[in-house]
């Protein structure tokens, strides 16, 4: 079974500066999905970026951008010039790769606040 | 337009009660899944259909029931509401293997 780590409950940042999320998950497949996933006060789950596990190269989404270490097992999330609508709970989600429909496993989140 | 949405948004309940979450995609996607957010929001997969037809079933009491009359809908119908079902419900739909897409949650309180 698939497990995501997500070490850091919670974090700030100061408004325009960068911020790292951490997280680590735990699998023997070789093909699988790695997410963040952002969720605001309102409850929406919004993607923020999805990264490729045969990809080498590093998913950025604007302001927001991965760090992929594959055989470290590592998929952490950089926010570069934070903004106070960054203020949200980030998910770190793994899914495999196959043909059929599989589920997300999600790490417990942590909450990241954009001080002003 | 809506892509994923889910009715209704909030839901307050006595327990012991039978109750109704409504759930419609209009991407087109062939899979939909319903995910349980608990009060410390911890998600974890309730079940997932693919056309229809039951594909995941993770460790859910029996009381909670998926129907899915079409490709578009997936409801979830609850029994016998016990106070520790209360939480945020969410519905997702993906394409095939591929990213999900979130309604906007149901939050379910039982008193």
């Amino acid at each position: 079974a698939q497990t995501v780590t997500q070490s850091q409950p919670e974090m700030s940042v100061q408004e325009a500066e960068t911020v790292t999320l951490s997280c680590t998950y735990d699998t023997s497949e070789n093909n699988y999905y790695l997410f963040w996933y952002k969720q605001p006060p309102s409850r929406q789950m919004i993607l923020v970026i999805r990264q490729e596990a045969y990809k080498q190269q590093n998913a950025t989404e604007n302001r927001f951008s991965v760090n992929f270490q594959k055989a470290a097992k590592s998929f952490s999330l950089k926010i570069s010039d934070s903004q106070l609508g960054d203020t949200a709970m980030y998910f770190c989600a793994f899914m495999k790769q196959n043909s059929g429909n599989t589920p997300l496993v999600f790490g417990k989140g942590t909450r990241l606040s954009v001080i002003a | 337009d809506t892509a994923v949405s889910q009715t209704p948004k909030y839901l307050v309940t006595q327990m012991g009660n039978d109750k109704s979450i409504k759930c419609e995609q209009n991407l087109g996607h062939d899979t939909m899944y319903w995910y349980k957010q608990d009060s410390k929001k911890f998600l974890k997969i309730m079940f997932s259909y693919n056309n229809k037809e039951l594909i995941i079933n993770e460790t859910v009491p029996n009381r909670f029931s998926p129907k899915s009359p079409d490709k578009a809908h997936l409801n979830l119908h609850i029994n016998s509401l016990e106070l520790g079902d209360s939480a945020v419900y969410f519905c997702a739909s993906s394409p095939q293997g591929y990213e999900q897409y979130f309604g906007p949650g149901t939050r379910l309180t039982v008193t």
